[in-house]
């Protein structure tokens, strides 16, 4: 079975701090895809980024940055001078290979981050 | 653009209504999600529509009735619903990209159930 453990359940910063969200994740599937969304107060969530179990690769967009290592099975998300409008609660999720085309997500508690002024 | 919209943004019923929720998206997605998110928790998928057929149901309740009347539309009737089904409800699209896809959430209707 698949899990996903988000262990941060809430994080306060200030603004222009370094944030990290940590996110472990367990399967036995080799083929697997990890994604991050942002939920903020208004409900909708709103997909930051998708990878797959065969690109370990580091991604940055923005103040973005995600880090991958399948050696511990983590995918953490540092946003990099926090503002205000990352307030929010941001998931981590996993799936597996789709099927009958669709997927199912398999989500972590979340974590929610305030970011004062 | 990968945008899906639902309608309406908040309802209140009572437990005798009858009501719908509607979702839509024009990405040319295949698959449609219905997800219950209770506050403070991860969203909890309730049904899956793949090629317009229904492709999973988690078990949800009769009270709840999906629909997808094309490939563009996607509805949650909703009947006879208890005060603990208020939650805020999501609904999702995605299509195939290799073997995987990327759900595309929608702003979410928030129920309340009197």
């Amino acid at each position: 079975a698949q899990k996903v453990t988000q262990a941060q359940t809430e994080i306060s910063v200030v603004e222009k701090e370094d944030v990290t969200l940590d996110c472990v994740y367990e399967t036995r599937d080799t083929t697997y895809y990890l994604f991050w969304y942002k939920q903020p107060p208004s409900g909708e969530l709103v997909f930051l980024i998708r990878r797959n179990s065969f690109d370990e690769q580091n991604e940055i967009s923005g103040r973005y940055s995600w880090n991958f290592q399948k050696s511990t099975s983590s995918f953490n998300f540092t946003i990099t001078a926090s503002q205000v409008v990352d307030s929010a609660v941001y998931f981590c999720a996993l799936s597996e290979p789709m099927n009958s085309g669709y997927s199912t997500l398999t989500f972590g508690k979340g974590t929610m981050l305030l970011v004062s002024p | 653009d990968t945008e899906v919209t639902q309608t309406p943004k908040h309802l209140v019923m009572g437990m005798t209504n009858k009501k719908s929720l509607k979702c839509e998206q024009h990405m040319g997605h295949r698959a449609m999600y219905w997800y219950k998110q209770k506050a403070k928790k991860p969203p909890e998928l309730m049904f899956v529509y793949s090629y317009e057929k229904l492709s999973i149901n988690e078990s949800v309740p009769s009270r709840f009735s999906p629909e997808c009347p094309n490939s563009s539309l996607l509805n949650l009737h909703l009947h006879a619903l208890q005060p603990e089904d208020s939650a805020l409800y999501l609904c999702a699209s995605s299509h195939k990209a290799g073997d995987s896809d990327t759900q595309y959430f929608g702003p979410g209707t928030r129920l309340t159930v009197l």
